[in-house]
């Protein structure tokens, strides 16, 4: 079975400063990953994703995400954060069955 | 990517009633759509797979006779909520599977928000 954890379910950060969203899997054979964010009153829109090949994986708005297997962690960074970034940002996981598993999420406030 | 609409984004209704809730593939020929419930502040659950041509699946704990899902064709999967109550009431997403290969994607719509009175 595979299952995500979002550490912290809220987290809150300055403008301008580092953001760091937490994300480990539970998969028995390797995953293919996602990060999402979500808007208020929005569906979901792909921030980025990792199936195969390079770790490090570039995605929109200045996000990015490394693959660890080692510590079965897809961790999601952006250098400097801006007011624009507040909302929900899942990450997900399938092991290539086209369904995704959620984790619980992490709502990201950005203070001015 | 493919382009999702729902339709309506907003609805209100009384206790008992039906509702019907409309997800549109608008550039992409979708065999597969996913339906998706959303509560507040918590994370999205997988309600059901829908499969243009044939029944839908429905995941564990999830009422098929309650949700009832059709996807007639390969732009458009309905769903509706029969004899709705409060509990009902909650974020609803679909979403358009474009998987292709290894590259594993899906394409979620706005959403539609249900309130039942």
């Amino acid at each position: 079975a595979q299952s995500v954890t979002q550490l912290g379910s809220h987290v809150s950060v300055s403008e301008g400063a580092l953001v760091l969203l937490r994300c480990n899997y539970s998969s028995s054979v390797p995953p293919y990953l996602f990060w999402y964010v979500q808007y208020p009153n929005q569906g979901l829109q792909l921030l980025l994703k990792y199936t195969t090949g390079a770790t490090l994986v570039k995605g929109i708005n200045g996000f990015e995400a490394e693959f660890k297997k080692s510590e079965t962690s897809f961790h999601l960074t952006k250098p400097s954060a801006h007011m624009s970034d507040a909302a929900e940002y899942f990450c997900a996981v399938t092991y290539g069955a086209r369904q995704l598993t959620f984790g619980s999420g992490t709502q990201l406030t950005v203070l001015p | 990517g493919a382009v999702v609409s729902q339709h309506p984004s907003r609805v209100i209704c009384k206790s008992g009633t039906s509702v019907k809730i409309e997800c549109r593939s608008l550039d992409f020929q979708a065999t597969t759509m996913f339906w998706y419930r959303q509560f507040p502040k918590k994370s999205l659950m997988l309600m059901a797979t829908s499969n243009e041509g044939s029944k839908a699946t429905y995941e564990q704990g999830v009422e098929k006779d309650k949700f009832l899902i059709n996807h007639a064709s390969l732009t458009l999967s309905t769903l509706t909520v029969t004899s709705a109550h409060p509990e009902d009431s909650s974020f609803y997403i679909c979403s358009v599977d474009q998987t292709s290969g290894s590259s594993n994607e899906q394409f979620f719509g706005p959403g539609t928000r249900l309130t039942v009175l």
